[in-house]
């Protein structure tokens, strides 16, 4: 089934520890974007590619980093997690913005 | 700065109407997005609006006045299974999605 595909679904992890989300689409889409989701506010753009071998920020990046080595997959790194990266993450692709995004199925990652 | 404003939670009858309104102020305007996200669940693309006027999909409908900065979701015979977040998002000048905050739907029998 064509989709994205998320992992982990969901972890714990403690605070000073680095951890990569995983993120892999086979639909070819040219971009990728990794969201935060937090209680009350709106999805909020951490990283973004618009094709293989270019990312760019978003609205909150700081602590991630993000690499598109091809174009299928999109990984998001936390280099030294802290608790107020306690939150939903959820991978999306487009085949052009105004196509609308396809959503992965969102890693819940949880600093403690 | 980007706004994008939606009531935070609404609640319905089974079998009603209900309009969910978002308001938006940003910079440049190249379509605005509703998504449906079920709790636990990744948002599922709704519709899509670039030009003025109502587009119809079944019991759903979206409206978009780009003089007023306004857009509805209209949903119609309304089921236990709309109880959702719906959330609107608008395409600004640099093709970048400014989401809303979701608004919480309720549906009770």
């Amino acid at each position: 089934i064509a989709g994205i595909t998320q992992a982990p679904t969901s972890q714990i992890l403690a605070a000073g520890r680095r951890m990569t989300l995983r993120c892999t689409q086979d639909m070819r889409h040219n971009a990728m974007y990794w969201y935060r989701q937090d209680l009350g506010l709106g999805l909020r753009l951490i990283h973004y590619s618009n094709t293989a071998g270019t990312t760019g920020k978003g609205e909150v990046p700081d602590g991630y980093s993000v690499s598109r080595a091809n174009t299928d997959d999109f990984p998001l790194t936390l280099a030294s997690a802290v608790p107020s990266q306690t939150s939903v993450y959820f991978c999306a692709s487009s085949d052009g913005a105004n196509y609308g995004y396809t959503f992965g199925s969102g890693t819940r990652l949880t600093v403690v | 700065g980007q706004n994008i404003d939606q009531p935070t939670e609404m609640t319905a009858t089974e079998g009603a109407i209900v309009q969910i309104n978002c308001t938006y102020q940003t910079s440049g305007f190249n379509g605005l997005f509703w998504y449906q996200q079920h709790a636990g669940e990744a948002p599922t693309f709704l519709s899509y609006n670039v030009l003025d006027g109502l587009e119809e999909k079944g019991r759903f409908s979206s409206f978009l006045s780009r003089s007023k900065g306004y857009s509805y979701l209209l949903l119609k015979e309304l089921q236990m299974k709309d109880s959702a977040s719906y959330l609107c998002a608008v395409l600004d000048s640099n093709y970048q999605l400014i989401w809303g905050a979701g608004t919480k739907l309720i549906i009770k029998p």
